[in-house]
């Protein structure tokens, strides 16, 4: 059975820097495209950051720069390392894992990370 | 950036049927997926690659894909399918992003 776990966040200042996990049961990280998307408070869904399975990263022109995904196959998680964070990064972040055509198949239960002074 | 609209609201009555509708240029060129999400929970995918469902999805749930426009159909409509909607596409041409519409919130009367 296919599980995903984040866990990691929090109330942290502006500015500051967090690091979220994603705990994975079920398959390999290595082997799957593996996708952060964040909700914001009463607000849609918003693509963050996908980890392909060759090793390629990319970034949402919104946290370019500023976040940073990577992977530890050994304990087969996903992290999302967050610097200068900033209030409008407020909001619930889900890893996701993504089917072939990249469409999120699963997706974890979310933690929130809070923003504020 | 790629861009995906979506009507923020949809009301249907119970046995009815929902046409969920995801705007975007050319969208009948891409692959369209589409989500569920009811309050407190994680978002759930309900159809992939513009009309293919997961396991465990009801038949009821069923999507089109042409021109401009992307279509979720819920027929005969729950109680329990009130929900957010949002639909998805992956944008190759801006850094591999995946784009989400702003989301549609059926309510069912």
């Amino acid at each position: 059975e296919v599980q995903l776990v984040e866990s990691g966040g929090g109330l942290i200042q502006p500015g500051g820097s967090l690091r979220l996990s994603c705990a994975v049961s079920g398959f390999n990280v290595s082997t799957k495209y593996m996708s952060w998307v964040r909700q914001a408070p009463g607000k849609g869904l918003e693509w963050v950051s996908v980890f392909f399975s060759g090793g390629s990263r990319y970034y949402a022109d919104s946290v370019k720069g500023r976040f940073i995904i990577s992977r530890d196959n050994s304990k087969n998680t996903l992290f999302l390392h967050m610097n200068s964070l900033r209030a409008d990064d407020t909001a619930v972040y889900y890893c996701a894992k993504e089917g072939l055509l990249n469409y999120f198949e699963s997706w974890g239960q979310g933690t929130l990370v809070t923003v504020s002074s | 950036s790629y861009v995906l609209t979506q009507s923020p609201s949809v009301s249907v009555a119970p046995g009815q049927t929902a046409r969920i509708t995801c705007g975007g240029d050319d969208i009948g060129g891409k692959s369209v997926h589409w989500y569920r999400q009811k309050p407190g929970q994680a978002p759930v995918l309900v159809v992939y690659d513009d009309s293919d469902r997961p396991s465990g999805i009801p038949e009821r749930f069923s999507g089109s894909n042409s021109g401009k426009t992307a279509t979720l159909t819920i027929n005969r409509v729950e109680v329990g399918d009130e929900a957010d909607y949002y639909c998805q596409v992956w944008d190759r041409n801006s850094d591999h992003a995946r784009v989400f519409g702003g989301g549609t919130k059926l309510t069912v009367l």
